[in-house]
């Protein structure tokens, strides 16, 4: 089953606007991380929060994490056309024994219109 | 999608044939990982491995099989391919257990 689930499944906004996305989860995670997949293409890893940061930065990049809540938002400032894609979360957790698993959520659309 | 590639890109393929799909990496990377997605289920993991010949089952590993001989290599299987097999799959490298690189996706029909 998914673990992350993000919010809004689709999200249509101007340039130079801002976007925010957000991810919920159920279980203790080790870290999050968030994942961009342009059309038909594989998904680019953009950034990783670990379980006892509170938010981090990259470039035009800011992610949250509150554990007390489950939640991680992906914030990306002064969109352009070319971050048009679909913005993933992927938790982190104890899958049984030693093994960790990544679990994906299904995504969030992001349409930036020029 | 440097230093990861795989093969077939595209392939059509009728109910009831065996299918390989191949994951080569150049990164020399412990972890390596399969997936498949499609509309409203998002990413689901298939088979993973974390060394040479050690693999284990992801959530919807039924009616796949994997094989890594050797860590550059990592194949899928689909015995007897079905039409719900129909996806996109998507081989994955991590030197971690951590963040994850992916291949460009191979698209299969099952007829």
């Amino acid at each position: 089953s998914q673990q992350g689930e993000e919010d809004p499944q689709a999200l249509s906004i101007q340039e130079g606007e801002n976007a925010t996305m957000n991810c919920s989860y159920k279980t203790s995670i080790n870290n999050l991380q968030w994942y961009r997949q342009n059309s038909g293409r594989g998904l680019v890893h953009l950034i990783l929060i670990r379980s006892n940061e509170r938010e981090k930065h990259s470039g035009r990049l800011r992610v949250t994490l509150d554990t007390s809540k489950k939640s991680s938002s992906l914030l990306i400032t002064a969109s352009r056309a070319a971050d048009t894609a679909s913005y993933f979360c992927a938790t982190v957790g104890r899958s049984g024994g030693s093994n960790y698993k990544l679990t994906f959520g299904k995504g969030t659309l992001l349409t930036v219109n020029p | 999608d440097a230093g990861i590639t795989q093969s077939p890109r595209h392939k059509v393929t009728e109910t009831g044939t065996p299918v390989t799909l191949r994951c080569h990496q150049t990164e020399n990377h412990r972890y390596m990982y399969w997936y498949r997605q499609d509309p409203g289920h998002g990413l689901r993991l298939i088979h993973y491995s974390y060394g040479v010949k050690d693999t284990d089952k992801g959530e919807v590993s039924d009616g796949y099989s994997v094989s890594r001989s050797k860590t550059e290599d990592f194949l899928l299987t689909l015995e007897s391919a079905t039409s719900s097999q129909t996806s996109v799959y998507f081989c994955a490298i991590s030197p971690t257990l951590y963040e994850q690189y992916f291949g460009p996706g191979t698209r299969l029909t099952v007829t």
